[in-house]
């Protein structure tokens, strides 16, 4: 069971590049999320989706757009990528059913200079 | 908007010693549920425990258990017999109720952590 996946683990982007941060889950699960964590912060949520073809804005969603054109995937792509983004970049997914469950992929650390 | 306070940046006791990681939250809901994360240096992200707002009884799991105080709004996470492995960052989480969020899926708001270190 791979669970949530994602890709790179790394990168670094300069200034004004773009680029996607792939996730997904084998689990079937409807809801995903995308959360970033800054250096000596706690999680914030970017992006989420309740299914496919539907998604929201969290609380720091500003420089980002998602899509969810199937149950398993869910990237994330930055455009024009500023230094503010340097962050690590969090996919988790749970299942309607039991959305307290969610399980979160190993993380994307993004720099960005 | 609902906020998660951890006031503890940095805690470290000894190896087999009790520890309690504090959280506070601020929501106008009544209906929700909080969280404790693990973070240990691999950066996964592991739950360790739950609470539904809605139960009296404080959950445990094994040697973790909580101390859920509504009318404070208060979260702390008690650590039995503190092992080696329990070195990481903590964070304390809220989500809404489903009721409460139209059904959806709002995630979780998370605290900014406790980095917590066993020593031996």
């Amino acid at each position: 069971n791979a669970g949530v996946t994602q890709t790179p683990k790394f990168r670094i982007l300069k200034i004004g590049q773009s680029m996607t941060l792939q996730c997904t889950q084998d689990m079937n699960h409807n809801y995903m999320y995308w959360y970033r964590q800054d250096p000596g912060m706690g999680l914030k949520l970017i992006y989420y989706s309740v299914g496919a073809g539907i998604t929201d804005k969290g609380e720091v969603p500003n420089g980002y757009n998602v899509s969810r054109s199937t149950t398993e995937d869910f990237p994330l792509r930055l455009e024009l990528a500023a230094p503010s983004q340097t962050s690590v970049y969090f996919c988790a997914s749970s299942s309607a059913s039991r959305r307290t469950e969610a399980f979160f992929g190993q993380g994307t650390r993004l720099t960005v200079v | 908007a609902q906020t998660v306070t951890q006031s503890q940046p940095e805690m470290s006791v000894q190896e087999a010693e009790t520890v309690t990681l504090s959280c506070t939250y601020d929501t106008s809901e009544n209906n929700y549920y909080l969280f404790w994360y693990k973070q240990p240096p691999s950066r996964q992200m592991i739950l360790v425990i739950r609470q539904e707002a809605y139960k009296q009884q404080n959950a445990t799991e094994n040697r973790f258990s909580v101390n859920f105080q509504k009318a404070a709004k208060s979260f702390s996470l008690k650590i039995s017999d503190s092992q080696l492995g329990d070195t990481a960052m903590y964070f304390c989480a809220f989500m809404k109720h489903a009721i409460n969020s139209g059904g959806g899926a709002d995630g979780l708001t998370f605290g900014k952590g406790t980095h917590l270190i066993i020593q031996p």
